[in-house]
């Protein structure tokens, strides 16, 4: 069965601190991994990984995708209080049958003042 | 643009009562999905559509039905609700192509079954 775990589950830091968020993952016929950020309502999307050891980087914010080792990091740097949120990692996987994505369980990231 | 539009925001339902959550999408989009999102697991797709006319079932389709009439439209329907759907759902639309179109969610409806 595909799943994606994230890790770790729950993360409080200080503002300025620099973070680093898990994906691993076990999906049938890998194509891509997602990462999402979600504040009180509707997830929003930060970044497509497709290719091994390729970062993609947006200001403060870096992923990048291991596909021999099956895991992602999403750092982010120089903490904002702006940055909590719920972090979701998604892989595009088989779902009886279709290609679509399988998501993780997020992580609660609470930057503090 | 409103882009994803789910209605109602709230609902609380009593044990065997019916609703339906409307979504509407105004990207021209040609798939739409419902998910759900429990404390703990993340999102769980319910049920999805290739095009207008057509559904299909995702990892936890039991107790909801869903219907695709029009492009712009995605229903979900429960017929008979149970505390266990007491959750946040969320419509989501993209071309179909997941490297071309990451999905565009809408702001979600909290469903409080008692």
């Amino acid at each position: 069965e595909d799943k994606v775990v994230q890790s770790p589950l729950s993360l409080v830091v200080h503002e300025g601190d620099t973070v680093t968020l898990n994906c691993s993952y076990e999906v049938t016929n890998f194509r891509s991994l997602l990462w999402y950020k979600q504040e009180k309502k509707a997830p929003t999307f930060l970044f497509m990984l497709t290719s091994s050891g390729i970062e993609k980087k947006s200001g403060r914010l870096s992923s990048i995708l291991d596909k021999k080792e099956l895991f992602s990091i999403l750092n982010i740097t120089a903490t904002q209080t702006g940055d909590s949120a719920v972090y979701l990692c998604a892989v595009e996987g088989i779902i009886q049958g279709a290609q679509k994505l399988v998501f993780g369980q997020g992580t609660r990231l609470t930057i503090n003042p | 643009n409103a882009g994803v539009t789910q209605t109602p925001k709230f609902r609380v339902l009593k044990t065997g009562q019916s609703m339906t959550l409307l979504c509407a999408q105004d990207m021209n989009h040609e798939y739409m999905y419902w998910y759900r999102q429990d404390p703990g697991m993340g999102l769980r797709l319910i049920h999805y559509s290739v095009g207008e006319g057509t559904t299909a079932k995702g990892e936890v389709p039991d107790g909801y039905n869903v219907s695709r009439l029009k492009k712009q439209n995605f229903l979900l329907g429960l017929e008979s609700a149970a505390p266990s759907q007491t959750s946040v759902y969320f419509c989501a639309s993209n071309t179909g192509s997941l490297r071309d179109s990451p999905l565009h969610f809408g702001n979600g409806t909290r469903l409080t079954v008692t």
